[in-house]
């Protein structure tokens, strides 16, 4: 069975201060690594796809790589806005359903 | 990136009565859809998955007499919660792959919050 944790669960950092959230995983088959982001009452906003050890991938202040067990999504210099839950979901084998970690609930004060 | 939305985004119903959701692809086409529940504070759920032209696949534990999903074009697929009581309030989502290969990107719809009275 395709297993997802992320942790820590929650995370506060101070504007500026950079960190890093985990996503561990157990698959057969890993075809593709997802990462989103969820504000509260909106449904999950796409970030990045990571297909295989060693990708990464960067959009303004993250970055999310991926190795055989686990993927990180960095945040650098982090502002107030980037306050939401990140989730990180593995889609496995011939099935295109994805199977979802618990997310990580990043709030970032001024 | 591609559009999905959903229809309503809020929606109160008194216990017993159906409710029926939408979801559509705005800016592509989707043979295959997916159908999510949330609870507050909790990760996304999945329901079942939505084929355009055979029937749904449900998730175990998931009553398919109850959650009718009818995926009726290659960007409309609907959920109706028949019957709804109580504790099927919840908030729904639906998504949608941007292509056609596994290991698609899946994008998501806004949501719809049922609230069961």
């Amino acid at each position: 069975e395709d297993q997802v944790t992320q942790s820590p669960e929650a995370l506060r950092l101070q504007e500026g201060e950079s960190s890093s959230l985990n996503c561990s995983y157990t698959v057969s088959g890993l075809r593709g690594l997802f990462w989103y982001r969820q504000d509260p009452g909106k449904g999950p906003e796409f970030l990045f796809t990571l297909y295989s050890a060693g990708e990464e991938k960067e959009k303004e202040r993250l970055k999310a790589t991926l190795t055989k067990k686990e993927s990180f999504l960095h945040i650098t210099a982090p502002k107030p806005e980037d306050s939401a839950t990140y989730l990180c979901a593995v889609q496995a084998g011939a099935n295109s359903k994805l199977t979802f970690g618990k997310g990580i609930t990043l709030s970032v004060r001024p | 990136g591609a559009v999905v939305s959903q229809h309503p985004s809020w929606v109160i119903c008194k216990s017993g009565t159906s409710v029926k959701i939408e979801c559509r692809s705005l800016d592509f086409q989707a043979t295959t859809m997916f159908w999510y529940r949330q609870f507050p504070k909790q990760s996304l759920m999945l329901m079942a998955t939505s084929n355009e032209g055979s029937k749904a696949t449900y998730e175990q534990g998931v009553e398919k007499d109850k959650f009718l999903i009818n995926h009726a074009s290659l960007t409309l697929s609907t959920l109706t919660v028949t019957s709804a009581h109580p504790e099927d309030s919840s908030f729904y989502i639906c998504s949608a792959p941007g292509g056609a290969g596994v290991g698609e990107t899946q994008y998501f719809g806004p949501g719809t919050r049922l609230l069961v009275l």
